[in-house]
């Protein structure tokens, strides 16, 4: 079972602050990394698919960045909505996903 | 579009019942689908992988008799869960692939809290 570990747990920050989390992974064997937003009760939504090594994807406010051979990821979030609230989950893998606990992200107006 | 359905979102039942989850890609072919359980302040842990017409593959630990898995056409899977006993009360999730070359995007049902009383 790989060790998927993201930080911080949960986050709290105002309306406009710009943020970051952290997605650790084995670096071993690696084939990809999913990044997924999931609001609650709703369905978990794709973000970003990240292959390659120093892979950078944005999407709107959120960007994220690959590094396998040091086995991490960072999420960004420029000037953090409210609507951004969610978990933010990171998944290594091909076939099968393996995830995180996730970051609790709360953005307060 | 890559719309997945998942029915019951919420069912309690009482101990020795079974209870069955379905989902469904609703607007694509999903060749293979995935089961997960997730605990209360755990990960997502995967289940089960369910290829269109064969046995499902399942993780280690987890029961094949105890969570049937059915994977008979290209948008539907369901999931049972025999005989439920109040240990198997959690939050199941499943979701759905599309094959295509190299594609690898799983996408997710909204999830189905179950309470065994």
């Amino acid at each position: 079972i790989l060790n998927v570990e993201q930080s911080p747990q949960s986050l709290h920050v105002q309306e406009g602050d710009s943020t970051n989390f952290t997605c650790s992974f084995p670096s071993s064997n690696f084939y990809a990394l999913h990044w997924y937003r999931w609001e609650t009760a709703k369905s978990p939504e794709a973000l970003f698919v990240m292959t390659l090594n120093g892979d950078e994807k944005k999407k709107g406010r959120i960007s994220a960045t690959l590094n396998t051979k040091e086995g991490y990821s960072y999420l960004y979030i420029k000037g953090s909505q409210p609507e951004d609230s969610a978990t933010y989950l990171c998944a290594p893998g091909y076939s099968t996903l393996t995830f995180g606990k996730g970051t609790m992200l709360l953005v307060s107006p | 579009g890559a719309v997945v359905s998942q029915h019951p979102s919420w069912v309690i039942c009482k101990s020795g019942t079974s209870v069955k989850i379905e989902c469904r890609s609703l607007d694509f072919q999903a060749t293979t689908m995935f089961w997960y359980r997730q605990f209360p302040k755990q990960s997502l842990m995967l289940m089960a992988t369910s290829n269109e017409g064969s046995k499902a593959t399942y993780e280690q630990g987890v029961e094949k008799d105890k969570f049937l898995i059915n994977h008979a056409s290209l948008t539907l899977s369901t999931l049972t869960v025999t005989s439920a006993h109040p240990e198997d009360s959690s939050f199941y999730i499943c979701s759905a692939r599309e094959y295509r070359a190299g594609n690898n995007e799983q996408f997710f049902g909204p999830g189905t809290r179950l309470t065994v009383l």
